[in-house]
């Protein structure tokens, strides 16, 4: 069973920076590319960003770019997502979604998700 | 970037109806368009992709269909369990979602 938990979360002040990980199981993470979805509070999903299976090539939407990170750690089955200089707009539901293939890239599988609040 | 209009953003229904939500995007999107539910406090689950292909499991009163930028997802004989929110997502080209739907019981 696919299973993927995020964790690390929580209040964190303006410009601050925070990590969050997202623990996978039950399939074989390195033959997958991964990603970040958010969602604001009582707001509708947004892509944030995704990293390919080997970790060679990642992408971001543009108002994180310069500031978020993703990276994955194959050997621990790991994916991570670094954000830094925190902004309030950045408050939200951050769910880990591995990017499943057939005809295209989707997220076929997602986190429970882990809140970050932003707010000094 | 392509952007999806999704509507209508709210729909009243009664158990036994059918229901359909659409999506346009702003440009040609070759079908690469999935459809998730998402219900209270919880992440969305993937119920269809490339259009109308069902995931296993979901039950046939499901389903997708379009083609070039306008796409629809219907849910035939609505049932209490339906009751949530409907996003699309395109994926031709990166990755956006609509705005989403909240199916709610009339």
């Amino acid at each position: 069973e696919v299973q993927l938990v995020e964790s690390g979360g929580g209040l964190v002040q303006p410009g601050r920076s925070m990590k969050l990980s997202c623990a996978a199981s039950g399939f074989t993470f390195n033959n997958y590319d991964m990603a970040w979805v958010c969602q604001a509070p009582k707001k509708g999903l947004e892509w944030v960003a995704t990293i390919s299976y080997d970790g060679s090539s990642t992408y971001y939407r543009d108002s994180v770019k310069g500031r978020f990170t993703i990276s994955r750690d194959n050997a621990k089955s790991t994916l991570y997502l670094q954000m830094d200089s925190l902004r309030s707009e950045d408050t939200a539901t951050y769910y880990c979604a591995r990017q499943g293939y057939a005809h295209g890239w989707y997220f076929d599988f997602w986190g429970p998700g882990t809140m970050v609040t932003v707010s000094s | 970037d392509i952007q999806m209009t999704q509507s209508p953003p709210s729909l009243s229904a009664s158990l036994g109806d059918k229901v359909t939500i659409t999506c346009q995007a702003s440009q040609n999107i070759n079908k690469y368009i999935a459809w998730y539910q998402q219900k209270p406090g919880k992440a969305p689950g993937l119920l269809i992709h490339y259009t109308s292909t069902l995931v296993s499991g979901i039950p046939s009163r499901f389903s997708g269909s379009g083609s070039g930028r306008d796409y629809s997802f219907s849910i035939s004989n609505v049932e209490s369990e339906d009751i949530a929110s409907y996003y699309c997502l395109q994926y031709d080209n990166s990755w956006t979602f609509g705005g989403g739907t909240k199916l709610e019981l009339k």
